[in-house]
């Protein structure tokens, strides 16, 4: 069964600071990567995705990439309060157009 | 403002009931999914369309029932609800045309469902 694995936190970071949340796959046949924000109570947004290996950046956000290690990972730079939330992974193959989610990072951004 | 809309946005009902959850989007997007989200397993799927009058099972398919006669509407039904099956439902679609290949999913609103 393919596994996205997600630290489910909370990680507490102070404004201003750099957030970084970690997502690790465990399909090798994985071809795309997205990050989702879901604020409490609301669905999912999502805020990059990446499908090459190496750094993709969208403003404060990174999105970083390691097929080889099976890796994802997501910067958050300048972290404000209002990027409080829980940060899902989510992976998708080759072979249907479904995701398969990790559980989640809540983040809680100290102001 | 057109989208993805979920109804009802709440419901509780009773362990054996039959219940059913709607989907409707504006953007013709040619897949649509049902997932659900429990505290501590984020979100599994459960069942997702290609296109019309194509479905298939997700993760954790069993008792649930979907249909899609138009491209539009992706209807979820529990044929008899149990309490293992409160939850909060959401619906996606997505466009594989669009967003450079990315196949990008956009979310609804949410059902929060209570089996009592």
């Amino acid at each position: 069964q393919k596994e996205v694995e997600q630290n489910s936190g909370p990680l507490s970071v102070p404004e201003g600071a750099i957030a970084s949340l970690n997502c690790t796959y465990s399909d090798r046949g994985s071809q795309s990567f997205f990050w989702y924000r879901q604020y409490s109570g609301k669905s999912p947004e999502l805020i990059m995705f990446i499908y090459s290996n190496g750094d993709k950046e969208d403003g404060r956000f990174t999105a970083q990439l390691n097929k080889a290690s099976q890796y994802v990972s997501l910067l958050i730079r300048d972290s404000q309060p209002s990027d409080s939330a829980t940060y899902l992974c989510a992976v998708r193959d080759t072979g249907r157009r479904a995701l398969t989610f990790g559980s989640g990072t809540r983040l809680q951004v100290q102001p | 403002d057109a989208g993805i809309t979920q109804s009802p946005r709440y419901k509780i009902t009773e362990t054996g009931r039959q219940v059913t959850l709607m989907c409707h989007q504006t953007w013709s997007h040619s897949y649509m999914f049902w997932y659900r989200q429990d505290l501590g397993h984020g979100l599994r799927l459960i069942y997702y369309s290609a296109a019309a009058d194509i479905t298939d099972k997700g993760e954790v398919p069993d008792g649930y029932v979907v249909s899609r006669s138009k491209t539009e509407n992706f209807p979820l039904t529990l044929e008899s609800a149990t309490r293992s099956q409160t939850s909060v439902y959401f619906c996606a679609s997505s466009d594989p045309r669009g967003s450079g290949g990315t196949d990008t999913q956009y979310f609804g609103p949410g059902t929060r469902l209570t089996v009592l």
